[in-house]
């Protein structure tokens, strides 16, 4: 079955960086592509980004460039995203999305927290 | 930007109810790159409605979507006690995803 394993909460202080792992199993992993959505603590859902792993192709959200970088490693069947220069207001869960169009499936969400 | 605007932003109807929510683009969007999500507390969004009108693999019919161009609508056609959570609407152009801010269905 498809599955899609994020890696574990994290605490940052402001002004680092945080790197989170989604890792899929049960489909072939470079063909689909993968988003990256966070959500805020009561907000909505926001696009970062998205990673074509085949080939490594990816593209970002206005908001967010400069600041993330999504890699995949088809070795291991792995996407990652990696925030910078972290402030209070990127405390939000994080998830991984497969597919192009729509997200059929998610991952279980990262929680990142950042906190003096 | 295509901007994405639901509503209402809470809809509080009794178990058995017809629910409709509404969402509305700034500009036109393909049918095809129209999709529709519930997202439950503490859990990952999970896609209802993809292509403005397909039900996603598992989904119940009583889950229906419809739309085109700028106005999209998902229909509960008999609200089952699961069926209270958040709905998003969400929105595939230019290899990005825009999102709706999202209706939340209470139980009256």
């Amino acid at each position: 079955q498809v599955q899609l394993v994020q890696s574990g909460a994290e605490v940052r202080k402001p002004g680092a960086s945080v790197k989170v792992s989604c890792k899929a199993s049960g489909y072939t992993f470079t063909s689909y592509y993968v988003h990256w959505v966070r959500q805020a603590p009561g907000q909505g859902l926001e696009w970062m980004a998205i990673i074509n792993p085949s080939g490594g192709s990816t593209n970002y959200a206005q908001k967010f460039q400069g600041r993330v970088t999504m890699t995949s490693d088809t070795s291991t069947s792995t996407v990652y995203m990696e925030l910078s220069s972290l402030r209070s207001e990127d405390t939000a869960v994080y998830y991984c999305a497969r597919g192009l169009a729509a997200g059929d499936y998610w991952g279980q969400g990262t929680l990142v927290t950042v906190s003096s | 930007e295509i901007v994405l605007t639901q509503s209402p932003g809470t809809l509080s109807l009794s178990p058995g109810e017809r629910a409709t929510l509404s969402c509305r683009a700034s500009q036109s969007v393909s049918s095809t790159y129209l999709a529709w999500y519930q997202q439950k507390p503490g859990q990952a969004p999970r896609l209802l409605i993809y292509g403005a009108s397909s039900r996603a693999t598992g989904i119940p019919d009583r889950f229906s979507g419809s739309g085109s161009g700028t106005d999209f609508t998902l229909t509960i056609s008999r609200l089952e006690p699961e069926d209270f959570a958040v709905y998003y609407c969400q929105q595939y152009g230019s290899t990005q995803w825009t999102f709706g801010q999202g209706t939340k269905v209470e139980i009256k």
